[in-house]
């Protein structure tokens, strides 16, 4: 199947820094990524979603200010989270849509984010 | 209201025995797939079984089945031949207007139900 990595795996930061959490399709092209946000024995929670070559689509309650999304290439996303407090720790997933014709969703092995 | 909806927050099965985990989902979408997802403690969702609206068949993949009942909203999971490895989480997930497009769209996850699989 095709294969989606984040890097990096876990992240520690300073409370006030910012941290960019990459999200890479390694063998295909994805014109629609997806981040997901996820708190311990819950369910996936979508922040916004990421094209290729435009700005990102948020939903309700997420601040666009805080987490921004870039999607430069067909191949690379990027989550930067600004400005980091201790509430913005959690378990990030991104997932990248393969333009094949089952139009699945491969997600990444996730980054483990602790702002202390 | 939910879209998705497991009412399971924890199961237990006994190994090689087979369980169903529920899911019923709510749309007025006339096109739309389902899927389900394992989650083991390292973190990573792994792909095991989707059904699309118009499938007329239940879909299996090896010791996975969906378990589809359009008319209650019901896409239950079954899993047979339990193995000590099938101990995860499990989510169930939507995406609506399953078809055509550009993009299929975002997918809408359930709760999610822990399974413990006892040797």
């Amino acid at each position: 199947g095709a294969v989606v990595s984040q890097h990096p795996s876990r992240v520690i930061c300073k409370s006030g820094t910012s941290v960019k959490i990459e999200c890479r399709s390694l063998d295909f092209q994805a014109t629609t990524m997806f981040w997901y946000r996820q708190f311990p024995k819950k369910s996936l929670m979508l922040m916004a979603t990421s094209n290729e070559g435009s700005k990102a689509t948020y939903e309700q309650g997420v601040e666009k200010d805080k987490f921004l999304i870039n999607h430069a290439s067909l191949t690379l996303s990027t989550l930067t989270v600004t400005s980091a407090h201790p509430e913005d720790s959690s378990f990030y997933i991104c997932s990248a849509e393969s333009s094949g014709a089952s139009y699945e969703q491969y997600f990444g092995p996730g980054t483990r984010l602790t702002v202390t | 209201a939910q879209k998705i909806t497991q009412t399971q927050p924890g199961m237990f099965v006994q190994e090689k025995e087979a369980v169903t985990l529920d899911c019923t989902y709510d749309t007025s979408d006339q096109s739309y797939g389902l899927f389900w997802y394992k989650q083991p403690s390292s973190g990573e969702m792994i792909f095991l079984i989707y059904q699309g609206s118009y499938d007329e068949q239940n879909a299996t993949e090896g010791r996975y089945s969906l378990n589809f009942q359009k008319a209650r909203k019901s896409a239950n999971l079954v899993i047979s031949a339990s193995q000590l490895g099938d101990s995860a989480m499990y989510f169930c997930a939507m995406r609506e207007g399953d078809a055509g497009g550009t993009s299929y769209g975002k997918l809408t996850f359930g709760q999610g139900t822990i399974l413990t699989v006892h040797p």
